[in-house]
């Protein structure tokens, strides 16, 4: 049973459109982070969000902490093909990563 | 170099062989991680060390696994007795602390055991 569940573990869309993914947990964490990882390469940080509720932006992407502090989502505007990889959420206290969301966003 | 350098960046290996993954973290940072990370998942914990203590290694799957971080800064992760089911890419990161820290990865070092 993943401590994390990330929903969709697939996801293609074509350029200009949005989306969003989620990470679901039973559990309270008192930080989440998101991820991104390229091929061959590591993940890399986006953003952590620390307070319940909060809403963070970062260019066309936004984050958001839920209120009971067990769940984020992060909504892509007007995605492009850069946007391209494997999105990971990561519970901070637990250091528990999702399975990930794999994107696709064909030009 | 400025970030995480893990070497070797690939390993094949045969089963029941001994096979050893280096992580030299970014300087300064006193927290280092290891995950593995099989194709399609996202990465597994593995083990956490503060300076040169494991502070948590809940994640290591079996006592062929080991990891070693003697002066608190290169790590070692040591796997006995190979099975292909160890074949995955492990990871490792560092960070400045513990807590809400930013994880930086390394490329990772890609084991095959045949």
């Amino acid at each position: 049973t993943q401590l994390l569940e990330q929903s969709p573990q697939f996801l293609s869309i074509q350029e200009g459109e949005n989306l969003t993914v989620y990470c679901n947990s039973s559990s309270v964490f008192s930080s989440l982070q998101w991820y991104r990882q390229e091929p061959g390469e590591g993940p890399v940080l986006l953003v952590t969000v620390v307070t319940g509720g909060e809403v963070k932006k970062l260019k066309r992407l936004t984050f958001q902490f839920g209120d009971a502090r067990k769940d984020s989502s992060l909504h892509i505007t007007a995605a492009q093909p850069g946007d391209t990889g494997l999105y990971l959420c990561m519970g901070a206290q637990k250091l528990v990563f999702g399975q990930g969301t794999r994107l696709t966003i064909n030009p | 170099g400025a970030g995480v350098s893990q070497t070797p960046s690939n390993k094949v290996t045969e089963k029941g062989k001994y096979v050893e993954l280096r992580c030299d973290p970014i300087s300064g940072h006193t927290a280092l991680y290891w995950y593995r990370q099989s194709l399609g998942q996202g990465p597994e914990f593995l083990i956490y060390f503060q300076g040169t203590g494991a502070a948590d290694d809940s994640g290591l799957p079996n006592d062929r696994f080991f990891a070693v971080r003697p002066e608190g800064s290169v790590s070692t992760l040591k796997i006995q007795r190979t099975e292909r089911g160890d074949s995955a890419v492990y990871l490792c990161a560092s960070s400045t602390d513990r807590a809400f820290g930013e994880l930086f990865f390394g490329e990772g070092s890609r084991l095959t055991v045949l």
